[in-house]
């Protein structure tokens, strides 16, 4: 079975640029997270899908950052303008239902860094 | 909102030792959880507890449940140079409101041959 793909695996922008990542979970699931992973921090949830709806979104920065899953599948987060603080890897992770959120799997993360 | 510790913050041990670390909270949780992560990768699902008190092993490793809600320790039993990477134990709580998933800040663990 197929994993959590993500891309890209890394990106290096200037701040005030623009970012968009790309993620496709686990076929099958119609749960998916999208997760900010700061340096020598845990992950930090920021936004939460089921199917192609908004489930949680109450920690996502809603004035640069947004996020859709148009077709209830793959999901883009896009960062607009990036700041210093945005560095980070962002994590996608998927479960099966919202009722298995807690049996999430992760994809590898983007990396990003703001320079 | 809810914030979880983890302790220790780093541990180096020597290959074939027990290791322990705990994971607490000030608000109550559901289920607990305990992800590895390895340099580049995202985390792993090791261990999930879904009831107060509960004991579960996979393999060298061993978590419970607090009876509180509160905590939550792993184990992990003679420690071999894979296990290298960061723990993190991960709170999820679901109630009428909503849900809520938190992750600890990471217990770093270091094996030396």
């Amino acid at each position: 079975e197929a994993g959590v793909a993500q891309s890209p695996r890394y990106k290096i922008i200037e701040k005030r640029q623009s970012v968009a990542f790309w993620c496709n979970p686990i076929s099958g699931h119609a749960t998916l997270y999208w997760y900010q992973q700061i340096l020598g921090q845990g992950p930090k949830l920021l936004i939460q899908f089921q199917n192609n709806g908004v489930v949680d979104d109450s920690q996502l920065p809603k004035d640069r950052f947004s996020a859709e899953r148009l077709k209830g599948v793959d999901s883009t987060l896009k960062i607009q303008p990036a700041k210093l603080e945005d560095s980070a890897v962002y994590l996608c992770a998927s479960s099966l239902h919202q009722g298995t959120a807690y049996e999430q799997y992760f994809g590898p993360g983007t990396r990003l860094t703001v320079t | 909102g809810q914030q979880l510790n983890q302790s220790p913050q780093s541990m180096f041990i020597q290959e074939g030792e027990d290791v322990s670390m705990n994971c607490t909270s000030s608000s109550i949780f559901n289920t607990w959880l305990w992800y590895k992560q390895d340099p580049g990768e995202g985390p792993v699902l090791l261990i999930a507890l879904y009831k107060a008190g509960e004991l579960t092993s996979n393999g060298r490793l061993t978590a419970q449940f607090g009876i509180t809600r509160k905590d939550s320790f792993l184990n992990i039993s003679a420690s071999i140079p894979s296990d290298v990477g960061i723990y993190f134990c991960a709170g999820h709580h679901r109630d009428n409101y909503g849900q809520n998933f938190v992750f600890g800040p990471g217990t770093r663990l270091s094996v030396l041959p």
